[in-house]
């Protein structure tokens, strides 16, 4: 089955950790984005990656960082310096970045303790 | 600076009673207009892509159309089990997907 893979399903973070969340997806796409979303707020963009070993920061990259060493792959680590960073995280791909649809993974849930 | 908004923030229907969700937009150079499903806990799962006023989709009860300002996602006789957040979000000339707060949808058996 192609398709779009996150884990952990949840996280917990005590203050000061920084933590990494995984997303793959085998559809064989170029683009893969990392979202925030909070509750009564739409979805903010955290980083992009339209091709390996490179990205672009979103909209509220402060306090995050990713990575894009393989097509399938494209993990994010929260650092100690994200104010506020519980909320849920979506992962999401597409052919590429121009017009195309975005198929978003299951998400993780972080929370910090 | 595209902007999206939806109305109602929530709607509740009771079972087989149609009804329309609102999706207005402000975006330079519309690339697409995209509506998804979100089930609590849950990402988003893709409905539908629009590109062009005039445009419409459908899928088993659901019937989107697009204008140049605004799209609409019709609920044509909802069961329980359409239940969910329904997002809106467009993409401009900037590539950008920009969604909106969503429309909690309740129907009741």
């Amino acid at each position: 089955d192609g398709g779009i893979t996150q884990s952990p399903k949840y996280l917990f973070r005590k203050e000061g950790q920084n933590v990494t969340l995984s997303c793959e997806q085998n559809l064989n796409h170029d683009a893969m984005y990392w979202y925030r979303q909070d509750p009564g707020q739409g979805l903010r963009l955290i980083y992009y990656s339209q091709i390996v070993n490179d990205f672009q920061k979103g909209d509220i990259a402060e306090g995050y960082s990713v990575s894009r060493e393989k097509k399938e792959s494209f993990p994010l680590t929260v650092t100690s310096a994200q104010k506020n960073p519980t909320a849920f995280y979506l992962c999401a791909s597409s052919e590429d970045r121009g017009r195309n649809t975005q198929y978003f993974g299951p998400g993780t849930r972080l929370t910090v303790l | 600076e595209d902007q999206v908004t939806q109305s109602p923030e929530a709607l509740r229907l009771q079972e087989g009673e149609s009804s329309s969700l609102n999706c207005s937009y402000t975006v330079s150079g519309l690339r697409g207009l995209f509506w998804y499903r979100q089930d609590p806990g849950k990402g988003p799962e893709f409905l539908f892509t629009l590109y062009s006023a005039g445009e419409e989709k459908e899928k088993e009860r659901l019937k989107a159309t697009l204008t140049k300002k605004e799209s609409f996602l019709h609920i044509t006789a909802p069961k329980p089990e359409d239940s969910a957040t329904y997002l809106c979000a467009v993409q401009g000339g900037s590539e950008k997907l920009v969604f909106g707060k969503g429309t909690k949808l309740t129907v009741n058996p």
